[in-house]
């Protein structure tokens, strides 16, 4: 079965900085393509970042391009989203998601998400 | 970036038939994923590749896409059927693109 466990939300105030992190079983990790969506409360869902399943690219929304950094490390099956610059409007709710390619990239398998608050 | 639009709400009444929209320019020469997301939980696939319908979805879910509109269609709607529907898209400009949502709501 696959399992996606986020983890790193929290309380963070303007300007400051976070680490997310998905730790990912029940598959291949190596071998697929990983990514993180977002949702603001009471919003619709919003593509953060993609990374290839061999860290060879990492594709970034404009709106955190610059100031969000994705990477992964194959040999704990992780995924880290390290967040700087926070600003009021990256608060949501963070997914972890699974991106497997076959023609066109979508987000089969998700996590159950952690909350981050941007906020003095 | 590519934009996609959904209709913010659509309304049915049990055993029904909910038909939900998105709206993209030439959205039929894409690819097109549906999410199902009910309140507090996490999106799951209900349709992806226009049409294709994951293990665990039940067959009263279909899809299709052409011209500029792709089309999720829930038969014989149900209560439990009541959510959230994003569709996505991947396109080699913006890269992942999002619908604003549809709520459905089951009458």
């Amino acid at each position: 079965e696959v399992q996606l466990l986020e983890s790193g939300g929290g309380l963070v105030q303007p300007g400051g900085s976070l680490r997310l992190s998905c730790a990912a079983s029940g598959f291949t990790f190596s071998n697929y393509v990983m990514s993180w969506v977002r949702q603001a409360p009471g919003k619709g869902l919003e593509w953060v970042s993609t990374i290839a399943d061999s860290a060879g690219f990492t594709f970034y929304a404009e709106s955190v391009r610059g100031r969000f950094t994705l990477s992964r490390d194959n040999s704990k099956n992780t995924l880290s989203l390290q967040m700087n610059s926070l600003r009021a409007e990256d608060t949501a709710v963070y997914y972890c998601a699974r991106t497997p390619y076959s023609g066109s990239y979508h987000f089969d398998s998700w996590g159950q998400g952690t909350l981050v608050i941007v906020s003095s | 970036s590519y934009v996609l639009t959904q209709p913010p709400s659509v309304s049915v009444a049990p055993g029904k038939t909910a038909t939900i929209t998105c709206g993209g320019e030439n959205i039929g020469r894409k690819n097109v994923h549906w999410y199902q997301q009910k309140p507090g939980q996490a999106p799951v696939v209900a349709i992806s590749y226009d049409s294709g319908r994951p293990s665990g979805i039940p067959e009263r879910f279909s899809g299709s896409n052409s011209g500029n509109t792709a089309t999720l269609t829930i038969s014989r709607v149900e209560a439990g059927d009541e959510a959230d529907y994003y569709c996505q898209v991947w396109d080699t400009g913006s890269f992942v693109s999002f619908g604003g949502g549809t709520k459905l709501t089951v009458l």
